[in-house]
């Protein structure tokens, strides 16, 4: 069953603006990722965060988790044409287990 | 250097026949996965080793028999090929938690599958 969310569903700024998606999830957690994927590639883990933190940082990245409104957001600051891709949120709720959402598509035009 | 590979990338065949994607990590992960992507880009776990164990297999068909002949490769071997079959399947793999939990997990290039 899906469990995370992603909105919006595309997503296209310009170089240089930030960007902001959001994730739902339905149940509890014990920890929320996040990946990229590139066109014709396969993802690539960008940040995890556990269930009893509520922000964190990587680069240009921040992660936000919410978990009382079962949500989280990732945002790109500064993008560049290279951050290019889609994103997806994934939910670790036990049994080495990784439900994915149905991903935001980001467009970045120079 | 290659973290998880799989071969082939690109798998063309016809309805009823047998294929076989292979899927190697030289991360010394305990623990591999199978995952079907489909159009819409929606990804879908469908089985899950833990040194050469399963320990998730998500309601797929029987037609679809992974194999772990030891910790560092699982292979996914499909009978009677069907249309809705057509994918793109990645392999990924990532350390085993005991405790419960997911650490983050490591994604092969996938193996784009048409049948026709």
């Amino acid at each position: 069953s899906q469990q995370g969310e992603e909105d919006p569903q595309a997503l296209s700024i310009q170089e240089g603006e930030n960007a902001t998606m959001n994730c739902s999830y339905k149940t509890s957690i014990n920890n929320l990722q996040w990946y990229r994927q590139n066109s014709g590639r396969g993802l690539v883990h960008l940040i995890l965060i556990r269930s009893n933190e509520r922000e964190k940082h990587s680069g240009r990245l921040r992660v936000t988790l919410d978990t009382s409104k079962k949500s989280s957001s990732l945002l790109i600051t500064a993008s560049r044409a290279a951050d290019t891709a889609s994103y997806f949120c994934a939910t670790a709720s036990g049994a080495q287990k990784l439900v994915f959402g149905q991903g935001t598509r980001l467009t970045i035009n120079p | 250097d290659t973290a998880v590979s799989q071969t082939p990338k690109y798998l063309v065949t016809q309805m009823g026949n047998d294929k076989s994607i292979k899927c190697e990590q030289n991360l010394g992960h305990d623990t591999m996965y199978w995952y079907k992507q489909d159009s819409k880009k929606f990804l879908k776990i469908m089985f899950s080793y833990n040194n050469k164990e399963l320990i998730i297999n998500e309601t797929v068909p029987n037609r679809f028999s992974p194999k772990s002949p030891d910790k560092a490769h699982l292979n996914l071997h499909i009978n009677s090929l069907e249309l809705g079959d057509s994918a793109v399947y990645f392999c990924a793999s990532s350390p085993h938690s005991s405790g419960g939990g997911s650490y983050e997990q490591y994604f092969g290039p996938g193996t784009r599958l048409t049948v026709t």
